[in-house]
């Protein structure tokens, strides 16, 4: 139990244009999704925390309007990286729990992108 | 300020040794203790979740420890397998606050050798 998908699990894209990114919980219900970035050789990043029907809350340096994060319903999560450029090239990973606290994360494959 | 700290960055052992990773932080307050496993292009995976009152917790040929009072744990590897090729990521999840974000080390890249 307890398995996170992400979707694409790679992506390729011109510089310019937009990329969605899809999280699902597939056998629990996520209250709290969070989104994260990972640079090679590097650890994981939080850039954002998101609520299921509420907005985002975004860590510090992290762009709002570039990285749109939508939390539509207990087990869908969406990060969408608007006018993408080579420097968001990065691998990110979602993680989904029941809630807050000490709660276990449950962390996705992780989407590969590369910006051309 | 809040830092997970792990050593050795990188380790290199023979198939069917034994290894030990090591962890500290100076997170406080503090409420648990994880150690995740991620395969290269792979999301994390948790091994083992520690509270302050657990002194050792074990899952398979992962045993870890942690000692709440140094602020220090470890992660046993026993009989190492090929598979077992992977970084060991120490996080500390501070206790309180809203959000309870993660606090991640740079992890331990293990390579596993036939």
């Amino acid at each position: 139990g307890a398995v996170v998908s992400q979707h694409p699990s790679w992506v390729i894209c011109k510089s310019g244009t937009s990329v969605k990114i899809e999280c699902r919980s597939l056998d629990f219900q996520a209250t709290t999704m969070f989104w994260y970035r990972q640079f090679p050789k590097q650890s994981l990043m939080l850039m954002a925390t998101s609520n299921e029907g509420s907005k985002a809350t975004y860590e510090q340096g992290v762009e709002k309007d570039k990285f749109l994060i939508n939390h539509a319903s207990l087990t869908l999560s969406t990060l969408t990286v608007t006018s993408a450029h080579p420097e968001d090239s990065s691998f990110y990973i979602c993680s989904a729990s029941w809630g807050q606290g000490w709660y276990e994360q449950f962390f996705g494959p992780g989407t590969r992108l590369t910006v051309l | 300020k809040n830092q997970v700290e792990q050593s050795p960055q990188s380790l290199i052992i023979l198939e069917g040794k034994n290894c030990t990773l090591q962890c500290n932080y100076t997170v406080s307050p503090f409420s648990n203790l994880r150690w995740y496993k991620q395969d290269t292009g792979r999301g994390p995976v948790s091994l083992t979740i520690m509270t302050f009152s657990e002194n050792t917790k074990s899952n398979g040929r992962y045993t870890a420890t942690l000692d709440a009072d140094t602020k220090q744990s470890s992660l046993h590897i026993t009989a190492s397998q090929l598979s077992d090729s992977a970084s060991y990521i120490c996080v500390v999840s501070p206790y309180g606050g809203a959000t309870n974000k993660l606090i991640f080390g740079t992890g331990t890249l293990l390579a596993v050798q036939p």
